[in-house]
């Protein structure tokens, strides 16, 4: 099974900073990738699908890259809203697959 | 209003049996993938199994495979998950959710794994 490794597990950055969240696959996924925002522990938002794609009504400042087996999910300018865990998630086949999660943290 | 709410969740002893539930409405229930998908407490996301549209291909994760069935009825809108010899390990909150990727996820069932 495909298995994907979210880096970094956790990090702390200053509001307007750029973040940049990887996700790499250990096998190729071409662009069947989303990424997920999940706030107070129940939460979810779909932020990205197919890799690079927004989802309507996600603010412009999260973008989406990569195909095949790494991905990035980059945050222009961190705002305190965004305090929350990022997921990635394969789905070109089963099993789906969920990255570890990366909990962002404002400095 | 789109709308998956499960329903099901309990504390069970080790070794036993649950079937949860999750009602859909507000979207074509039957032109979706559905998926359960868990979260144990304090830990990540794990994906557990899901469905085609009618129900003819299912896919399980390696753990839960051959305890855990799942099915739908499409004139309900509804999707089940029957889980039998349940361990410690299974201990989460089960989400039902629509499609290969979505803004759709139920509010969750928590299931509780312990004598």
């Amino acid at each position: 099974d495909i298995r994907l490794t979210q880096s970094p597990s956790s990090l702390s950055a200053s509001v307007g900073d750029r973040v940049t969240i990887t996700c790499r696959a250990s096998q190729g996924i071409t662009h069947y990738l989303a990424w997920y925002q999940q706030k107070s522990g129940k939460v979810f938002r779909l932020l990205i699908f197919d890799s690079s794609s927004l989802e309507s009504g996600v603010p412009s400042r999260f973008s989406g890259s990569g195909s095949g087996t790494d991905f990035t999910l980059t945050i222009s300018s961190l705002q305190p809203e965004d305090v929350a865990t990022y997921y990635c998630q394969k789905y070109d086949s089963a099993p789906w697959t969920f990255g570890q999660g990366t909990k962002v943290e404002i400095k | 209003e789109v709308q998956l709410v499960e329903s099901g969740g309990a504390l069970v002893q080790p070794g036993g049996s649950l079937r949860l539930s999750c009602a859909a409405s507000g979207f074509p229930f039957g032109s979706y993938w559905i998926n359960w998908v868990r979260q144990a407490p304090g830990k990540g996301l794990e994906w557990v199994a899901n469905i085609n549209h009618d129900g003819s291909e299912k896919y399980y994760e390696d753990s839960v495979k051959g305890r855990f069935t799942v099915s739908r009825d499409n004139a309900k809108s509804s999707l089940f998950l029957q889980m039998n010899s349940l361990r410690a390990d299974d201990t989460a909150i089960y989400y039902c959710v629509a499609g290969h990727y979505s803004n759709v996820w139920g509010q969750g069932t928590l299931v509780t794994v312990s004598s």
